[in-house]
């Protein structure tokens, strides 16, 4: 299994700015993965980041506003910029670990 | 375009009674679907399912598969209050990077 943790856990931000969300794991995994469950709905893929080379992003996310980094093979940041209050939601960091997928304790995002 | 729908999406019921959450889906090259408990942040994953018609169990839970008509259900017996969850599908497939997730189904077990 692969064990993933991530911070902060949670935070309030005022609108305009940014917050940077980082995720480790405790295994080298080729691919990370960013996704946000906004209130009542479920997991919605951001982007997947590749180490070496940039993410990937899914429609309707861009780099701009979600830009992330992936410096190895443990380590990955997910920056929400320009922050409104549309952005409160919470952030998961996964990975995929011998075809299961884990995911870390998350980061509740309110933007105020 | 790939989908995975989970039925109901919400359902309240007492201590002791048995459920099933329903999860069809719509993916080309099919790998693999799993079941996850989501209580406040982070999902933990209860099932990976890839053969039809082969039960998993854990407990009071358990899932089984059918890929010839593309669904898959969980079953809780016994429910008690720690269930209370949101219970999330995912599918998997051998193209593409990522799992499609279903809506959920919030379920909450009073006592």
């Amino acid at each position: 299994s692969a064990v993933i943790s991530q911070k902060p856990s949670r935070d309030i931000c005022q609108r305009g700015t940014s917050l940077t969300i980082q995720c480790q794991v405790d295994s080298q995994v080729t691919m990370m993965f960013w996704y946000r469950q906004q209130p009542g709905q479920s997991l919605t893929l951001i982007a997947t980041a590749n180490q070496g080379s940039e993410a990937t992003y899914e429609s309707g996310f861009v780099i701009d506003k979600f830009p992330i980094s992936r410096p190895n093979l443990t380590f990955s940041t997910l920056t929400v910029s320009n922050m409104s209050p549309e952005d409160s939601s919470i952030y998961l960091c996964s990975v995929v670990y011998s075809y299961e997928q884990y995911f870390g304790p998350g980061t509740r995002l309110t933007v105020t | 375009e790939d989908k995975v729908v989970q039925s109901p999406l919400s359902l309240v019921v007492h201590e002791g009674d048995t459920v099933t959450l329903n999860c069809s889906y719509e993916v080309t090259n099919f790998r693999s679907l799993l079941w996850y408990k989501q209580e406040k942040k982070a999902p933990t994953f209860l099932f990976m399912l890839t053969s039809s018609g082969i039960e998993k169990k854990s407990g009071r839970l358990s899932s089984i598969l059918d890929k010839k008509e593309l669904f898959s259900i969980l079953n809780i017996t016994a429910t008690q209050t720690g269930d209370s969850a949101i219970y999330l599908c995912a599918v998997d497939t051998n193209t593409g990077n990522q799992f499609y997730f279903g809506t959920g189904t919030s379920l909450t077990v009073i006592p």
